[in-house]
């Protein structure tokens, strides 16, 4: 079946403009987290889901980082004015619940110029 | 906050040699641990997980992983490495109070010469 997907695998902005990086999780999954990849880094958490509700929002660097999922599918994950320090790779995972395994797009890599 | 550590950030061995790569965490309670890859271009893959249990655990393309409690280890073996195993590896623990998201550490990345 299909995974997740995220869309676009590449964005190149400019600094100060607004961004928004789509997530589609696998069918029926109910968990849907997002992470950031820097170079050189392992993941960061970023925020986690539970249905429609960020059931956990702490790893979000500011308030120039939003997340909705309104109707507990799909995912979009929001930067406004973008700084280049922005510049990584997102991930999306999706589960079918807590504890049970993660299962992670290949990535949106955003690059602010 | 529970971390983890991967002390190697490179490694290389030869193809067909062993292969071990370290992870430490720090959790004061029995975490739960998982070890994945991700290839060029690839998302990243589940190859194991311990929440509890038997302190050995296998996983996929013949890796396994231990669990040792007095050194707060969970480091990942294979006994013979494949050139199809050049890739990064990542630990990763469970936050606290998060649905079971990830800290992952800075990965360990292999490299496979013939």
């Amino acid at each position: 079946g299909a995974g997740v997907s995220q869309t676009p695998s590449n964005k190149v902005t400019e600094k100060g403009k607004y961004v928004e990086l789509r997530c589609d999780p696998i069918s029926g999954h109910t968990a849907l987290y997002w992470y950031r990849q820097s170079l050189g880094q392992g993941p960061e958490f970023l925020i986690y889901f539970q249905g429609t509700g960020a059931a956990d929002d702490s790893g979000l660097p500011n308030d120039r980082f939003f997340a909705v999922r309104p109707e507990g599918s799909v995912s979009t994950l929001k930067i406004q004015r973008t700084e280049r320090g922005d510049s990584a790779v997102y991930l999306c995972a999706s589960s079918p619940g807590t504890g049970a395994e993660q299962y992670f797009g290949p990535g949106t890599r955003l690059t602010v110029t | 906050a529970q971390s983890v550590t991967q002390p190697d950030i490179h490694i290389t061995v030869s193809e067909g040699a062993s292969l071990e790569l370290r992870c430490n965490y720090s959790y004061g309670a029995t975490p739960y641990l998982f070890w994945y890859v991700q290839s060029p271009g690839q998302g990243l893959q589940l190859l194991l997980k311990y929440f509890s249990g038997d302190t050995l655990v296998q996983g996929i393309k013949g890796f396994e992983a231990e669990f040792k409690r007095s050194q707060s280890s969970f480091n990942l073996r294979k006994p013979s490495v494949h050139w199809s195993d050049a890739a990064e590896y990542f630990c990763a623990v469970v936050r606290a109070y998060s649905g079971y998201a990830l800290n992952f550490g800075k990965g360990t990345s292999l490299l496979v010469t013939p």
